[in-house]
């Protein structure tokens, strides 16, 4: 069954770091999200990517975020400098086209020292 | 915007128990999808059930049923006579359709812990 897999499982970075996550979506699905959990909290909605192009963004993706799809399997997380506070485990997901059953990746740990 | 409240953090059992994970939603839209996930301590979510709107049969999957009342905005999720292998977080989440979006929204989750 195919699946979505994300890179690397876990990453430490020094504060002020560029990070990069990276995720191969599932191949025909076209509705690309990052999600993040701090911590022993909720799984809270960052970013979705549509049709080469960021459909909806929440409060916390601020401009030290981007999103890509450099080619026709990846999309990737930046963050440009990264805080303390970015600590987090990062899901990416997707959905195909026809339903609404969105397919999460295994998750990224990124802890920031 | 949408809403998603799962008033139990914690719940404890022992095997064999029934428990019964509450799920309350609030929406203003007219079409959306409810979720529950699994998060076991490795960390992944394991989607268990989506709902759509138009459908409140109620669904059994072996030991797992969900009960999804609009008149209530609730979608609680039961699981019958209970394993170890059940303890973990369970997210409730509500999609809407409104645009090309479908973010999902989580409840805070509930931790399960099933003990021998």
């Amino acid at each position: 069954e195919p699946e979505v897999t994300q890179t690397p499982s876990h990453q430490v970075t020094q504060m002020g770091q560029e990070v990069i996550l990276r995720c191969v979506p599932i191949s025909n699905h076209l509705y690309f999200y990052w999600y993040r959990q701090i911590l022993g909290q909720k799984v809270e909605f960052l970013v979705s990517f549509y049709n080469n192009e960021i459909s909806e963004k929440s409060e916390i993706f601020d401009d030290q975020f981007s999103v890509e799809r450099p080619d026709g399997s990846n999309f990737t997380l930046k963050i440009r400098s990264t805080k303390l506070e970015d600590s987090a485990m990062y899901f990416c997901a997707s959905l195909p086209v026809l339903t609404d059953t969105q397919y999460f990746g295994p998750g990224t740990r990124l802890t920031v020292l | 915007a949408q809403k998603v409240t799962q008033a139990q953090t914690e719940i404890s059992v022992v095997e064999k128990e029934d428990v019964t994970l509450d799920c309350v939603y609030e929406t203003r839209d007219t079409t959306y999808y409810l979720f529950w996930y699994k998060q076991p301590p490795s960390g992944e979510l394991v989607f268990l059930i989506r709902r759509n709107s138009f459908d409140e049969q109620n669904e059994i999957s072996g030991r797992y049923s969900w009960n999804f009342q609009k008149s209530t905005s609730s979608f609680n999720f039961t699981i019958t006579a209970s394993q170890v292998v059940d303890s973990a977080v369970y997210f409730c989440a509500l999609s809407e359709r409104g645009g090309s979006n479908y973010k999902l929204t989580f409840g805070k989750g509930t931790l399960l812990t099933v003990n021998p």
